[in-house]
């Protein structure tokens, strides 16, 4: 079990610029979701994969952004004319099949700063 | 509208002795709840989880109480350990028949454990 992996860890740019992650999930696991969370808070949900079909989206996930799961496997998550409201922490989680008690297990995040 | 709150923001025990950290919600539809620990620069990790017909679930030193009346739940550590700083998130999925599988944190409370 080699954990979900994310990158970049980090990522630097200027407002304005698209700016893209990656999640891999845990190889079994066939749900896939993306948070996003910034200072003192917790977690929130933006959108959530079952293989490759997106399920959910939250109202927080604005125009500005769009996640893929082409194949099933690995996700990206892209954020156009980046803001700075937009710099956060973005987490991704993935899970087994089976009910809403499954729990999410969570990658370390790359952390979005916006100049 | 905050469904899943964490009114401590900070709490710091001696090692040894208990930690009790509390959750409160306001949805009386949720019916699993789950505790995540998270250290910096790391991502959420599973800890442990109850389902709504429990009022009790103890995994080694972690115990979570819930009581439904209330709409309570807290986490008890015991014995605390300096290894335990960290900060807990309470969390909540919709309930079983929703077909939603988004996780509704609480803001943290960070733990601090002093040798």
């Amino acid at each position: 079990d080699t954990g979900v992996s994310q990158n970049p860890r980090h990522k630097i740019t200027k407002r304005g610029q698209n700016v893209t992650f990656r999640c891999d999930p845990i190889s079994e696991h066939n749900r896939l979701y993306w948070y996003r969370q910034t200072l003192g808070q917790g977690p929130e949900f933006l959108t959530y994969f079952q293989n490759e079909a997106q399920l959910e989206k939250s109202r927080l996930l604005s125009d500005r952004f769009s996640a893929e799961r082409p194949k099933g496997s690995f996700s990206t998550l892209e954020i156009q004319r980046t803001e700075q409201g937009d710099s956060a922490m973005y987490l991704c989680a993935s899970s087994p099949r089976g009910g809403s008690n499954q729990p999410q297990h969570f990658g370390d995040g790359t952390r979005l700063s916006i100049l | 509208d905050q469904q899943v709150k964490q009114n401590s923001p900070s709490l710091s025990v001696q090692e040894g002795r208990i930690s009790i950290l509390n959750c409160d919600y306001t949805n009386s539809m949720f019916d699993y709840f789950l505790w995540y620990k998270k250290y910096p620069a790391e991502g959420p990790t599973f800890l442990i989880s109850i389902s709504s017909i429990k009022d009790k679930n103890e995994d080694g030193r972690f115990t979570v109480f819930l009581n439904k009346s209330a709409k309570h739940l807290s986490l008890h550590i015991v014995p605390s350990q300096p290894g335990d700083s960290a900060v807990y998130f309470c969390a909540a999925p919709p309930y079983s028949g929703a077909g939603s599988y988004q996780l509704t944190f609480g803001k943290g409370t960070k733990l601090s454990v002093i040798p």
